[in-house]
């Protein structure tokens, strides 16, 4: 994997279900991975820092785990509400870069 | 401190025009970057500034493209003689450079200048 990767584009859900998304990066040279949150007509809103192989991280109803040697990173959302309804970014930092590589998103629509 | 602002948010165009924008980043923030997302793509890295030095830009930026960041306060990124490709969302973000790595700063983005280039 040359890019960083998110799957899938998007997807509709009904308000209380859980979801998941996954986000795959290179693996060699890793360094951190981010997931960024982006509501329309808002600043996307960073959730996690991601560092170490086997990192699992929760915000709330939100989590994430990385896996760096096989390079990727899933993001759970358990009893989704429509307020989670936004862009769910991820990008990665290979060898420590300013240079994030973003993928392309996931849009999340949570239906009530 | 209410966070990354950007100026204009949206801003429509002629073809051939001057456009410049301009990013208020966090005050104690001394790193900041501007990114591009085009539609259906994520955001792509622009350039990036340490205090007011810039210290790289993406070969995505033309000659017609030039940030500034006096001061190491606010920044401007101009585009001159405007095209229909550089229509886009210019996101402007900032954060805290950490001693070592870069890569696990958090950015701290403004909600975009929306650019339409007719």
């Amino acid at each position: 994997i040359l890019n960083v990767e998110q799957s899938p584009q998007s997807l509709h859900v009904q308000e209380g279900d859980s979801t998941n998304f996954t986000c795959s990066f290179p693996s060699s040279n890793f360094y951190a991975l981010h997931w960024y949150r982006w509501e329309t007509a808002k600043s996307p809103e960073a959730l996690f820092v991601m560092t170490l192989n086997g990192d699992e991280k929760k915000k709330g109803r939100i989590s994430a785990t990385l896996n760096t040697k096989e390079g990727y990173s899933y993001l759970y959302i358990k009893g989704s509400q429509p307020e989670d309804s936004a862009t769910y970014l991820c990008a990665s930092s290979p060898d420590g870069t300013y240079k994030y590589i973003f993928g392309t998103g996931t849009r999340l629509k949570v239906l009530a | 401190d209410t966070g990354v602002s950007q100026d204009p948010r949206h801003k429509i165009t002629k073809r051939g025009q001057n456009v410049t924008f301009r990013c208020d980043p966090i005050s104690e923030h001394n790193r900041l970057y501007w990114y591009r997302q085009t539609l259906g793509q994520g955001p792509e890295f622009l350039t990036y500034f340490q205090n007011e030095a810039q210290l790289e830009k993406s070969r995505l930026l033309s000659d017609r493209f030039s940030a500034e960041r006096p001061k190491g306060s606010f920044s401007t990124l101009e585009i001159q003689r405007t095209e229909q490709g550089d229509s886009a969302m210019y996101l402007c973000a900032s954060s805290i450079g950490l001693a070592g790595g870069s890569g696990a700063n958090v950015l701290t983005f403004g909600a975009g200048s929306r650019l339409t280039v007719l």
